[in-house]
Order: structure tokens, then sequence, then C-alpha cells
């Protein structure tokens, strides 16, 4: 499968403040998922990014796929409690129409 | 109610035992896979299945085997060659995409402890 760094690993920040995690690849890809794991629970589908540039908002998130599809980021804008867990991007790899998953980010807020 | 589940949710074991992870799902998904994750760690997968009666090694395949006689379930046994099965495991489902990528849905997971 395609592998792929995920930073940070772990992020700390007081509610309210933003939030990016990053997602690199040395080599292109066909498409990108984000995927988010909350402490205890399992990893749930957010969102697809296919198309070269592709921005994707989904209420206080914004998923970007890099002009050269080599990498793509998460940003979440004024974070809340509800946001604590884990944020996987996830290219494919690992069997046909698999995945591979990055380390992941955790993001820890303080209230 | 459409999903995927996963029993038991945790499970200990003794050193030297082989142990079996239920996985079923009724969202007629083709594709069933599991994955390992270890603390703060992210996934890896262990084994894969497109078809019934097929299965392919994931990266992690060494110490465990699966089945996939029906659809539905894709049931994953930890045998004592595990040498650190102690983990948290996860059984996802997806269509066939037919080339590209579909998303993945996830059981809620079994905890696995080797006493």
């Amino acid at each position: 499968g395609q592998q792929v760094m995920q930073i940070p690993q772990y992020q700390h920040v007081q509610e309210g403040e933003d939030f990016t995690t990053y997602c690199n690849s040395s080599t292109t890809l066909s498409n990108i998922q984000w995927y988010k794991q909350r402490p205890g629970g399992h990893p749930v589908f957010l969102i697809q990014l296919v198309k070269s540039g592709e921005v994707k908002k989904q209420k206080r998130l914004t998923f970007q796929f890099g002009e050269a599809k080599k990498n793509s980021s998460l940003h979440i804008t004024a974070t809340q409690t509800t946001d604590v867990g884990t944020y996987f991007c996830a290219p494919p790899g690992g069997g046909a129409d698999g995945l591979t998953f990055g380390k992941g980010t955790h993001l820890i807020i303080q209230p | 109610d459409g999903g995927i589940t996963q029993s038991p949710k945790y499970l200990f074991r003794k050193e030297g035992q082989n142990v079996t992870l239920s996985c079923e799902q009724n969202l007629n998904h083709d594709a069933m896979y599991w994955y390992r994750q270890d603390p703060g760690q992210g996934l890896r997968l262990i084994y894969y299945s497109q078809i019934v009666n097929d299965f392919q090694k994931g990266d992690i395949a060494e110490g465990y085997s699966v089945s996939r006689e029906k659809k539905e379930s894709f049931p994953l046994t930890v045998t004592s060659a595990q040498k650190n099965p102690t983990a948290f495991y996860l059984c996802a489902s997806s269509f066939l995409a037919g080339g590209s990528t579909d998303t993945q849905y996830f059981g809620p997971g079994t905890r696995l402890t080797v006493l």
C-alpha cells in the first residue's frame, strides 16, 4: 500500500482554538479518505477527496487535497470538546480496494 | 438495523490458546477486512476478503487465520503462534468499487488481552 506520514502525532489545543493535521505522501495518490476515531471507539468515515486541489467543507471541518495529489490536510475551526479523537488519513492500499491508514493525529482539547 | 457487529467486546485468553473473534455484517458488502490497532498507533491490515471462500494476507498475517464461508461473516482466529496478540481488533467491510476506493465501515472492535 501507499505509505503516508501524518503530522503532528499529538496536538493539544485550548477549546476554541483551531487545529490542523497534515498527511504527506512521497507518491501521487489517486484519492484519499479521512476517518475519525473517538477514544475507545472505532474509525468513522469523514470524507473522500479525489480531484487535484479539491477543497471540501463539513461545518467547521475543511479538507484539502494538494495540487500534486501528494498531500492532504484537515483543518478544524474553533475546536469543541466533541472534536476530541484521532484523525486518520487513508490512501488506497492494503489489498484490492482497501486502504492504508496513517498513524493518525491525536487531538486533545483542554476546556 | 444495518451494520457490522463484532463479538465479544472484551476477550481474555491464556498464553498458548487459540481464540476466534467474530465479525458479521448485514450491509451486503463484498469486501471484509481485519485490522489490528496497538495503543496510540494506526491500523495495520491482517487479512482481507473480496469474495466468499477467498481471502488474502495483509501486512501482518503471521499468527492469524481467517475464513469466509458466508458473505456476511469473516471470523478471525488468533493462534498461539502470534507472539504479541494483546491489541484492539477491528473488522471492516466495504463494497468493491471496481478500481476506485470505497468507504470502509467499521465494527465496534474487540479488545483482546493475553494473560
